[in-house]
């Protein structure tokens, strides 16, 4: 079946313009995280959905970073005013988000390799 | 809080010869233990985990068994070959109610013919 896909795939923007960046997960799978991946920072949590309960924004490294999941599928990262410490690579994964899920293998996506210049 | 530790690479070896990446970690609880790879070009997939102590997870003749007492989960390959060059993620989850991933810095791993 389809894996975890993401939009665009390379994304050159201005340093202060807005960026949008787009995750469809696994058909069925409830929990949905997003990473970034840098040369300095490595791979990091961004934000975690799980079905309809509150995300877990507790990685997310300012307030100019923010993340909505809409129907319990797509979800979209948005970053406000783009600094050069934005670039990287972000990393969408899906998992079927079990209940007791211990153990559970999440999917990548091929990522969104954003440059700030 | 969690943290995973793994050797620094780049490390680089001949055909056939024995691999091992060290993974090392603290987390609070019982976590589950991962290493995930990535080729060239491609995205992040799942090598092989472990739930629980002692348990050993496996795949493509890589295997790494869950160390409790050492708080380890290093990556073994008894024979490399050109195809297993890529970086390698020594990761972990605690449980509770969110699965996030920590992750290791990650190791190149090059094999030469």
């Amino acid at each position: 079946g389809a894996g975890v896909s993401q939009s665009p795939s390379n994304k050159v923007t201005e340093k202060g313009k807005d960026v949008e960046l787009r995750c469809d997960p696994i058909s069925g799978h409830t929990a949905l995280y997003w990473y970034r991946q840098s040369l300095g920072q490595g791979l990091e949590f961004l934000i975690y959905f799980q079905g309809n309960s509150a995300p877990d924004k507790s990685g997310l490294p300012s307030d100019r970073f923010s993340a909505e999941r809409t129907g319990g599928s797509v979800s979209t990262l948005t970053i406000q005013r783009t600094q050069q410490e934005d670039s990287a690579v972000y990393l969408c994964a899906s998992s079927p988000g079990l209940a007791g899920g211990r153990g559970e293998t999440q999917y990548f996506g091929p990522g969104t390799r954003l440059l700030v210049l | 809080g969690n943290s995973v530790t793994q050797m620094e690479g780049p490390v680089t070896l001949s055909e056939e010869a024995f691999l091992t990446i060290n993974c090392t970690y603290t987390a609070t609880g019982y976590p589950s233990l991962f290493w995930y790879v990535q080729y060239p070009g491609e995205g992040l997939q799942l090598l092989l985990k472990a739930t629980k102590a002692d348990d050993k997870g496996s795949n493509k003749g890589f295997e790494a068994t869950y160390r409790k007492e050492t708080t380890s989960f290093h990556l073994e390959k008894g024979s490399v070959q050109v195809s297993d060059s890529a970086v390698y993620f020594c990761a972990l989850h605690s449980g509770g109610s969110n699965y996030k991933l920590t992750f290791g810095k990650g190791t190149l791993l090059t094999v030469n013919p």
